[in-house]
């Protein structure tokens, strides 16, 4: 079975540049998160969907980033103008979510964002 | 507050020793959901284990064993007889179910050599 997929693996890109990430969760679950991962800031979740509503954004670090989820098989994390500060590993993880039960969540192998 | 808190940094071990991980985590939830992730040097996040806030039976799988102790707390994990392959940061995660949201609190992480 395939797991989450994640594109592009490495991004290299100049301070204001746009940048989209994109997220094809796992066939089946109807949940879907981005997280950053940064040596300062550890692993912090940024945004998830739950049936391709997005539930909580409040880790979003400001109005640069966005992300939608038009279907449930893909997703972007989009970052207008990116910042050097920006630069991280995002991941994208998914989950099935049944009720009251929390299943595990299952990560992409993530995108190595730089921004010069 | 921080959720979850993995004091030990970094450990080294020589191969075929015995390590614990430690894990402490804090809510005022009744009902939550504990997890382990390794991820290896190649950056993915794997998962190892979820248990329930209600179930305290510890678990063995192969090598790998973890306590799970709600009067302190506590979700260890031990790997028996190390090896090299084992070297990787592990992190505990924490998962609230009363505050409706399913988004995964992560500890610091705990980066464990494994010296042959």
């Amino acid at each position: 079975d395939a797991g989450v997929i994640q594109s592009p693996r490495h991004e290299v890109t100049e301070m204001g540049q746009e940048v989209t990430l994109r997220c094809k969760p796992i066939s089946g679950h109807n949940s879907l998160f981005w997280y950053r991962q940064t040596m300062m800031r550890g692993l912090e979740l940024l945004i998830y969907f739950n049936n391709n509503v997005p539930i909580d954004d409040s880790g979003m670090p400001e109005d640069r980033f966005s992300a939608k989820m038009p279907n449930a098989s893909f997703s972007t994390l989009k970052i207008q103008p990116s910042e050097p500060r920006d630069s991280a590993v995002y991941f994208c993880a998914s989950s099935s979510v049944r009720g009251p039960v929390y299943n595990e969540q299952f990560f992409g192998p993530g995108t190595r964002l730089t921004v010069l | 507050a921080q959720k979850v808190t993995q004091a030990q940094t970094e450990i080294s071990v020589v191969e075929k020793e015995d390590v614990t991980l430690d894990c402490v985590y804090e809510t005022r939830d009744t009902t939550y959901y504990l997890f382990w992730y390794k991820q290896p040097p190649s950056g993915e996040l794997v998962f190892l284990i979820r248990r329930n806030s209600f179930d305290e039976q510890n678990e063995i799988s192969g090598r790998y064993s973890w306590n799970f102790q709600k009067s302190t707390s506590s979700f260890n994990f031990t790997i028996t007889a190390s090896q090299v392959v084992d070297s990787a940061v592990y992190f505990c995660a924490l998962s609230e179910a009363q505050t409706g949201a399913n988004n995964l609190f992560f500890g610091t992480g705990t980066r464990l050599t494994v010296i042959p």
